[in-house]
């Protein structure tokens, strides 16, 4: 049981590039999101899904898009990498969108724009 | 005005000292509260929940009040392995979860 499996654990762009980070889980949770966290700040929540075929925008959802074809993975695709997007990147996931439940992180993308 | 907030910080304090942090949240439909903790440059885990009735963990007390929509972490005993950033998150009913900016403690020999 690997949990909330992010890659790559870190990556860098030159401005204008795109990429897609992965994320799997293996937990059969319905709720996955992706984060960005900058330094000294919390996370800003950038899109979720609340199962297979449905995802929504989160805070900062501008400059990313994302899909769920299956309940197991959820990529983030940068569409034109920017130096604004230079963060660490943090997918989750939970059993249930029931406010209650714990929030399972992967390690983190650390992702510089240069 | 943010959601969520935390005390700045940081929080520098001696081994065995007792440490408060407060959050206020904004959105009264809020529904479920946590605290996180996080490692440097590390992902952030479940601390605890947090009760309306209020809650203990060990050394680690929670307190919700929802008439503020007030928040608060109370650590007795402090340990060098307490040395984190906590997270004040706050999650809808839909499940979306908000976190604070964190509040970065350093416990000191």
């Amino acid at each position: 049981n690997a949990g909330v499996t992010q890659t790559p654990k870190f990556q860098v762009l030159k401005t204008g590039q795109s990429m897609t980070l992965q994320c799997a889980q293996d937990m059969n949770h319905e709720y996955m999101s992706w984060y960005r966290q900058d330094p000294g700040m919390g996370l800003r929540l950038i899109h979720y899904s609340v199962g297979a075929g449905i995802t929504d925008q989160g805070e900062v959802p501008n400059g990313y898009n994302v899909s769920r074809s299956t309940t197991e993975d959820f990529p983030l695709r940068l569409l034109s990498a920017a130096p604004s997007q230079t963060s660490v990147y943090f997918c989750a996931s939970s059993y249930s969108t029931r406010s209650n439940t714990e929030a399972f992180f992967g390690q983190g993308t650390r992702l510089t724009v240069v | 005005r943010k959601e969520v907030e935390q005390d700045p910080g940081p929080f520098n304090v001696p081994e065995g000292a007792t440490v408060a942090f407060n959050c206020t949240y904004s959105n009264s439909a809020s529904q479920s509260f946590f605290w996180y903790r996080q490692d440097c440059r590390k992902e952030p885990k479940l601390l605890m929940s947090v009760y309306s009735s209020g809650n203990e963990d060990g050394r680690f007390t929670a307190q919700l009040n929802r008439a503020s929509q007030y928040i608060s972490l109370l650590i007795r005993d402090s340990k060098l392995s307490d040395s984190a950033t906590y997270l004040c998150v706050v999650n809808t009913n839909a499940g979306k979860s908000t976190f604070g900016d964190g509040t970065t403690l350093t416990v000191k020999p």
